[in-house]
C-alpha cells in the first residue's frame, strides 16, 4: 500500500534550527511536497523534490532521497509565526498525492 | 502565485439541507480541479478529482450522489453537500494544479467550514 510516515508533533524554540522529517512508499513515484497549514487555513506551498539532494528557498529548505524513500523539512532562524501543521505528500505514479498527517510545530520563545 | 477562492468560508446548516461550496479559479483556468475534507488534526482527504466538462473521479468510500461535484467552466467548480447530518460537519477545501498534471504545485482555496446541526 502506499504510506506516508512523519512525527505527530515537534517543539522547537524561536531562533533555532529544525528539521522534519517524512519517509514515504508510494506506486512510483513523481515528486516530494512540503505544504504548511495554519490552524483552520488552508495549506499553502513551500517545496517540491523530484530530484536527489537539497532545495534551499530562503530559511526553508526540503532534501529529497529517492532511494531511501525519504525527505525532510529544515527550517532555520525560527520564528513564531513558524507555528503551523507542516504537511508532506508524495505524488505517486497517476499524478495523485498522497499525504500525510501532518507535523505539528509549536515554537517556544 | 495563481489565487483560487472558495466561498463560503464559514456556513451553518440544519440537518437534511443542501449546502453549495463554490472554488473558483481567479487568474489561470484549472481544467482539473481537487475537493478535498478535512477532519481535526488529521491530513487531508481527497474526495474527488473534479474534471471540466465531464464527470468527476470520486475516492473510494465517497458518495457520488451525496457529494455532487459539477465544473461547468474552466474556473469554476462547485461541491454540493445534498441532505447534509451533523458527521459531514468539516472542514472542505478545494485546490487547483497550474498546468500539467506533473508540474507538481497546488494552489488551495482558502477552506470551507461546515457545521452542520
Amino acid at each position: 500500500g502506499q504510506n506516508i510516515d512523519q512525527p505527530t508533533e515537534m517543539t522547537a524554540t524561536e531562533g533555532a534550527i529544525v528539521q522534519i522529517n517524512c519517509t514515504y512508499q508510494t506506486s512510483g513515484f513523481n515528486g516530494l511536497f512540503w505544504y504548511q497549514q495554519h490552524a483552520g487555513e488552508a495549506p499553502t506551498f513551500l517545496s517540491y523534490n523530484v530530484l536527489d539532494g537539497l532545495e534551499e528557498k530562503g530559511r526553508f529548505s526540503s532534501f529529497l532521497s529517492r532511494s531511501k524513500g525519504y525527505s525532510y523539512l529544515l527550517l532555520k532562524e525560527l520564528q513564531m509565526k513558524d507555528s503551523a501543521s507542516y504537511l508532506c505528500a508524495a505524488m505517486d505514479s497517476n499524478y495523485q498525492l498522497i499525504w500525510g498527517a501532518g507535523t505539528k510545530l509549536i515554537i517556544k520563545p | 502565485g495563481a489565487v483560487v477562492s472558495q466561498h463560503p468560508s464559514w456556513v451553518i446548516c440544519k440537518s437534511g439541507t443542501s449546502v453549495k461550496i463554490e472554488c473558483r479559479s481567479l487568474d489561470f483556468q484549472a481544467t482539473t480541479m481537487f475537493w478535498y475534507r478535512q477532519f481535526p488534526k488529521q491530513s487531508l482527504m481527497l474526495m474527488a478529482t473534479s474534471n471540466e466538462g465531464s464527470k468527476a473521479t470520486y475516492e473510494q468510500g465517497v458518495e457520488k450522489d451525496k457529494f455532487l461535484i459539477n465544473h461547468a467552466s474552466l474556473t469554476l467548480s462547485t461541491l454540493t453537500v445534498t441532505s447534509a447530518h451533523p458527521e459531514d460537519s468539516s472542514f472542505y477545501i478545494c485546490s487547483a494544479r497550474v498546468g500539467g498534471r506533473d508540474t507538481g504545485e497546488l494552489f488551495f482555496g482558502e477552506g470551507s467550514r461546515l457545521t452542520v446541526l
